[in-house]
């Protein structure tokens, strides 16, 4: 299996500031790589694919980049409905595999 | 826009066996990848298999011994069989959508819970 490891678990933030969440993989999985928002009671939803590739629809604050086995998402500027919790999840094996997911917070 | 909605039980006993249903709107199960996926506290999200094409199924190893899927293409439907289930299998089971095999989850369903008990 392809171990993913996201950093860090969780984060407080306010509105407006920056944030950046890193995945890593144990293996290179060339661009493979996809990020999620979950809110409570809701299903994952995808923000970002191919590492860098905004899903449609999704605000363009949000944004990803890294290859091989280093990536990251950034929100450019937090707003209110950005508190949730961020997973990345590989694509490259078809055994899929997921972060364990970082929490952001209301500072 | 494709919808998904997942149905079964959400109470099952030890050692007997899963069965979830996620019916598809607005998209054919004869094409993209169609998958199970489920959350737990204790494993976070595990990806559980796909259908694709209705005639290739790709199981998860940790799972492969337990779990079988169908498709029903005239109910525009697939399903999950999970046999011999412990309290490990407790979870919320989403069915889901990905474009081509590397794109991502794009559709979601609303998941299900699903609880092991005696």
């Amino acid at each position: 299996d392809i171990q993913m490891t996201q950093s860090p678990s969780s984060l407080s933030a306010s509105v407006g500031d920056r944030v950046t969440i890193t995945c890593r993989t144990s293996q290179y999985i060339n661009s493979y790589l996809n990020w999620y928002q979950q809110k409570p009671g809701k299903a994952p939803k995808l923000l970002i694919y191919a590492a860098s590739t905004l899903q449609s629809g999704v605000p363009s604050r949000f944004s990803g980049s890294g290859s091989g086995t280093d990536f990251s998402l950034t929100i450019s500027s937090l707003e209110p409905e950005d508190f949730a919790t961020y997973y990345c999840q590989q694509s490259d094996n078809t055994l899929y595999t997921f972060g364990q997911g970082t929490k952001v917070e209301i500072k | 826009q494709v919808q998904l909605q997942e149905s079964g039980p959400g109470l099952v006993k030890p050692s007997e066996t899963l069965s979830l249903t996620c019916v598809v709107s607005g998209g054919s199960l004869s094409s993209y990848y169609w998958s199970w996926i489920r959350q737990s506290p204790g494993k976070g999200l595990e990806w559980i298999g796909y259908s694709y094409y209705t005639t290739t199924i790709n199981y998860n190893p940790s799972l492969k011994s337990r779990v079988t899927f169908s498709v029903d293409t005239s109910k525009n439907q697939f399903s999950l069989n999970l046999t011999s289930v412990t309290a490990a299998d407790a979870a919320i089971y989403y069915c889901a959508k990905a474009r081509f095999r590397n794109s991502g989850f794009d559709s979601w369903g609303q998941g299900t819970l699903v609880t092991v008990s005696s």
